[in-house]
């Protein structure tokens, strides 16, 4: 069956530190892949995706994520991180030609001052 | 502006009270899904629907259904709540899906439901 996984249940940095937040996947085939970030009572926002192409997409916010088929993972990093960045990370697999999307558990990110 | 809209945003009812959550979308889209997320869970796609007069369960159907008689709305029903359909739900749009599947998901802000 297909499934997302996010090791990391809370992370927590530094404000100015870099970030790396992981996802792996299990999917027969080549998925798309997303991330998206949830504010505190908000709606899921994309991040970024990965359809097919170059590896390495950027997304919004300063984000980009990494897609490693022989890993089975899209891991999501930043440079140096905010504190607005606080939020919740999910990482998202659309399989079955888009009809279905499996998300991971999500991943809390704190961050301090 | 583009936007999907969920009503109500928050609803504290009783066991086997019939209940309506809708869901309206300003962007043509034709793909439309409803989510449910518990904690440590994520989001669990409840039902999907890819056209007018199109849907199918996805992961968590038991004690859900929903229509979509236009393209715009896709209301999700629940016609005997029970406390464990206590949760989160987003409803999310997007545009197409099959050779165009392609496309991330437009989320609403979410409706909290309590089912008591």
């Amino acid at each position: 069956a297909q499934s997302v996984t996010q090791p990391d249940i809370h992370i927590t940095v530094s404000e100015g530190a870099s970030l790396e937040l992981r996802c792996n996947y299990s999917y027969g085939a080549t998925p798309y892949l997303f991330w998206y970030v949830q504010s505190p009572g908000q709606g899921l926002q994309l991040l970024l995706k990965y359809f097919s192409g170059d590896t390495l997409v950027q997304g919004i916010k300063g984000f980009e994520a990494e897609f490693k088929r022989s890993q089975s993972s899209f891991n999501l990093r930043k440079p140096s991180v905010h504190w607005s960045d606080a939020a919740e990370y999910f990482c998202a697999v659309g399989i079955n030609y888009g009809q279905n999307f499996v998300f991971g558990p999500g991943t809390r990110l704190s961050v301090l001052p | 502006e583009a936007q999907v809209t969920q009503n109500p945003r928050y609803l504290i009812t009783v066991t086997g009270k019939k209940l309506t959550v809708t869901c309206s979308q300003n962007m043509n889209h034709e793909y439309m899904s409803w989510y449910r997320q518990d904690p440590g869970l994520g989001l669990r796609q409840i039902y999907y629907s890819m056209n007018v007069e199109v849907t199918d369960k996805g992961d968590v159907p038991e004690g859900y259904k929903v229509s979509r008689k236009e393209k715009r709305n896709f209301p999700l029903i629940l016609e005997s709540p029970s406390p464990n359909q206590t949760s989160l739900y987003f409803c999310a749009s997007s545009k197409s899906t099959g050779t165009n599947s392609n496309q991330p998901q437009h989320f609403g802000d979410g409706t909290r439901l309590s089912i008591l």
